[in-house]
């Protein structure tokens, strides 16, 4: 099945540094990729849908200036959390769309800001 | 009111006993619904997806959609410890256009199988 990659998989960083995560489609090209957030004992919430050669679309309340989100090509989509601080810990999820309301999730990024 | 609901849990279930998760969802364009498994610490995984009304089987899972009512289910029978995780209920409002996979995730029901 198809596979989605995220780099790192785990980040310790401290309060105001900037923060980039990637999200790879490794055997399948991604137009379109989904950026999720999820709080401990919480539910994925979607933040932003990242669109190859054009820019993001943001949730409501989601910063666009805090969470920049690239999609570089085909196959990758970043998101850098800027200035990052405490209350942006948290996992970070991708996804790609397969087809047939198929989705592929990578397996995550575990950001912890000090 | 939530997009999607997801009925309150934790869920403990004994050892090949039958788990019931449900969830409802408010958006009447709703076309596509998902389960999908969460272990802690991990991404989510798909185990069902249903379109239509009625019931849908694989292996020991059962999606139960009524679109009607707005609700959607899952069963599993001869529930394993190894089931134990978050079950998720996602919803796509709408199939292709501009959301397209774009989904909505419930809040999740904290499942336990107890040997």
């Amino acid at each position: 099945g198809a596979v989605v990659s995220q780099h790192p998989s785990r980040v310790i960083c401290k309060s105001g540094t900037s923060v980039k995560i990637e999200c790879r489609s490794l055997d399948f090209q991604a137009t379109t990729m989904f950026w999720y957030r999820q709080f401990p004992k919480q539910s994925l919430m979607l933040m932003a849908t990242s669109n190859e050669g054009s820019k993001a679309t943001y949730e409501q309340g989601v910063e666009k200036d805090k969470f920049l989100i690239n999609h570089a090509s085909l196959t990758l989509s970043t998101l850098t959390v800027t200035s990052a601080h405490p209350e942006d810990s948290s996992f970070y999820i991708c996804s790609a769309p397969g087809g047939a309301d198929t989705q592929y999730f990578g397996p995550g990024t575990r950001l912890t800001v000090l | 009111q939530k997009e999607v609901e997801q009925n309150s849990g934790p869920l403990s279930v004994p050892e090949g006993a039958i788990a019931s998760l449900n969830c409802t969802y408010s958006d009447r364009v709703s076309q596509s619904f998902f389960w999908y498994r969460q272990y802690s610490g991990k991404s989510p995984e798909l185990i069902m997806s249903i379109y239509s009304n009625g019931d849908k089987e694989d292996g020991r899972f059962t999606a139960q959609l009524n679109k009607a009512s707005q609700y959607v289910s899952l069963l599993i029978r001869d529930s394993q410890p190894s089931d134990s995780a978050t079950y998720l209920c996602a919803v796509n409002a709408n199939a292709g256009g501009t959301s397209y996979g774009k989904l909505t995730f419930g809040q999740g029901t904290i499942l336990t199988v107890h040997p």
